[in-house]
């Protein structure tokens, strides 16, 4: 049974660029989660998604941020012109409708 | 919203000593309580939970207690290994359908061998 899959595991920008990140939640779970980690912190709450519907984004930054999980594909955060402080480690969690979450091994985005 | 508090932010320990990491929370609906160990480079991997109808759990050299009423928590390690070190978060949360992990700020465990 795999895991969460995030990809890409790395991904450089330039100021100004769009950063597209994408999570594959575990087999079987309904629910996703976008955490951000940046350096030397813990993690901070983006947003939780389910199929087609945003739950909570109370922890989204209000502009240039967006998240989608659509029907079919993998759930989407999207960061509209970048700047330095978005570089960070982005992770998405899955879990059932209520239970664990398991993280994936992260995306980490740097913003030259 | 709730706050959760660790201690400490560094720990270094000798092989085979245990190790404790604190935590405090702020918001009295939290019922579950899960511990992380975040490698170098890695994701969160979930190690240990525990939910407030229970005061302690054990698993092998990792256990976990819980005090509701003063509203912390606690991981110990015994008998440690150089492979436990590591980045340790505690974390909260109402367990409630979709509800979020509240974390820690973490704590840099090294063991020394």
């Amino acid at each position: 049974n795999a895991g969460v899959m995030q990809n890409p595991r790395h991904l450089v920008r330039r100021r100004g660029q769009e950063a597209r990140l994408r999570c594959s939640p575990m087999k079987g779970h309904s629910h996703v989660y976008w955490y951000r980690q940046l350096p030397e912190e813990g993690l901070k709450f983006m947003v939780y998604l389910q199929k087609e519907n945003i739950i909570d984004e109370s922890g989204m930054p209000k502009e240039r941020f967006s998240a989608e999980f659509p029907k079919e594909g993998p759930s989407i955060l999207r960061i509209q012109q970048v700047v330095r402080g978005d570089s960070a480690a982005y992770f998405c969690a899955s879990s059932p409708p209520v239970g664990e979450q398991y993280f994936g091994p992260g995306t980490r985005l740097t913003v030259t | 919203g709730e706050n959760v508090e660790q201690h400490p932010s560094t720990l270094s320990v000798q092989e085979g000593d245990s190790a404790v990491i604190k935590c405090t929370y702020s918001d009295s609906a939290s019922n579950y309580f899960p511990w992380y160990k975040q490698e170098l480079g890695k994701g969160p991997q979930l190690i240990i939970d525990i939910r407030s109808n229970v005061g302690e759990k054990k698993d092998q050299r990792i256990a976990v207690t819980l005090n509701k009423t003063a509203k912390h928590f606690s991981l110990h390690i015994t008998e440690t290994q150089p492979e436990d070190s590591a980045v340790y978060f505690c974390a909260a949360d109402e367990e409630t359908s979709g509800s979020r992990l509240t974390f820690g700020e973490g704590t840099q465990l090294t063991v020394n061998p």
